[in-house]
This record gives structure tokens, sequence and C-alpha cells, in this order.
């Protein structure tokens, strides 16, 4: 089954840029959907399609897919950023094509 | 106002059984296929199950094939998922989730405790 493979925590000071990973095999052929989860709330999605946002998430979140990685970029870190970050994408070739990443923890120093 | 409002989850002992359900509103619930997502504690999120618009199309994940169904009721703008032979490892707490085909609704969710 397709894997994604994120590292577990990103730190950046407020104003920083921050950039999240997500790895696969020939991801850049898929499309990856990013969602930020803080504590105690559901999954939020702040871009869809590589790199569209959703009506209400601002410009500072865009993402990126090419080769074996995507990036999710937040721009001008805030401390409302602080959460956890996942990557998704649909694995339309397998019999269980719905795929998480293992997801980041954001940490705004 | 777009909404999912899951229910039906509690404490359950290892091999009972529980449904969930997944109340829709504010869209036309049968266009879209949808899906369960759960997160055990202190963990990430897993994809569970995926139901198309119409049920044609269904797909589990390899941890509940043979022990979840998922279902809908386009009529009721209902999804459901019925849990059968529940393990410890099936704790979390499980959301529901419209496909679009990515996931731009989330319900709040609701929590499963398989426990002695």
């Amino acid at each position: 089954s397709y894997v994604l493979t994120q590292p577990p925590s990103v730190s950046v000071a407020p104003g920083q840029t921050a950039r999240i990973t997500c790895g696969g095999n020939n991801i850049g052929s898929k499309s990856v959907h990013w969602y930020q989860q803080k504590p105690g709330q559901a999954p939020v999605l702040v871009v869809y399609d590589d790199s569209d946002r959703p009506s209400g998430i601002p410009e500072r979140f865009s993402g990126s897919n090419s080769g074996n990685t995507a990036t999710l970029t937040i721009s001008r870190v805030e401390a409302g950023d602080e959460a956890d970050y996942y990557c998704q994408v649909w694995d339309s070739s397998s019999d269980h094509p719905g795929v998480f990443g293992g997801g980041t923890k954001l940490t705004v120093l | 106002e777009v909404q999912l409002v899951e229910s039906g989850g509690g404490l359950v002992k290892p091999g009972g059984s529980l449904r969930l359900s997944c109340a829709a509103s504010g869209f036309t619930f049968s266009s879209y296929s949808m899906n369960w997502v759960r997160q055990a504690p202190g963990k990430g999120l897993e994809w569970v199950s995926s139901i198309s618009s119409s049920s044609s199309y269904i797909y589990y994940a390899d941890s509940v094939k043979g022990r979840f169904t998922i279902s809908r009721d386009n009529a009721k703008n209902s999804l459901y998922l019925q849990m059968n032979s529940l393990r410890a490892e099936d704790t979390a707490v499980y959301y529901c989730a419209r496909d679009g085909p990515f996931m731009d609704v989330w319900g709040q969710g609701t929590t499963v405790t398989v426990s002695s």
C-alpha cells in the first residue's frame, strides 16, 4: 500500500516560514491535500489538489508537489498556526485508497 | 450551513458491536462520496472507509476489512458505520468527512472506547 512520510515535528519562530514535507513514491503524479488539526478539534482542510486553498484559508498557506515530495509552506507564521498537519492522497490503484501521512507537529517558538 | 454530526459512540466490550451514524445537512448529500476517518488517542489520522454517492463503490482499510461495514441512506441524508468484532485497537474518535475528492467538511467526531 502507498505510504506517506512526514517529519514528526517542525519548529519555527513567529514571522518566519515553515515548510512541512510529505514524501511518497512519485507523489508528484498524485493530488495531495493538507489538513490542520488543533487539539480537541476536527481537522480542517487548508490546501487541496497540491496548491489550491479553500475559501477562508489565508494566503500564507501554500503547497507544492513534485517528484517524490509534496510541501506545505506557511509564510509569516503566527502563534495560531501551531497545530498538527497531515498530508493525504487518494491512491486510486489500491483496494484501500485513502492514505494519510503520519502527521507533523508544528511548534511556534 | 454545511454540517456533519456524528453519533453512536460509546463504551463497548471487546468482541462487541456498535453502529455509528453521521447526519448531513446544508448540502446535497446524495451527490458526494463520504468517508470515515478515525484517530486513536495521541495518534494520527487513519482513513477507515469510503462510499461513493450511490453506494456503488466501497473501500475499507485493511485494519477493519471484514469487521466494519459502511453504508448510507440518501433519503435520510445519513452515513453509517457498522462495527463488529471490536478490538481494543479500534478505540478512537471517529469522524465522518465529505469527499470532494478531498475531505472538505468534517464532523466533530464521536468517541468509541473498546474495553472490558
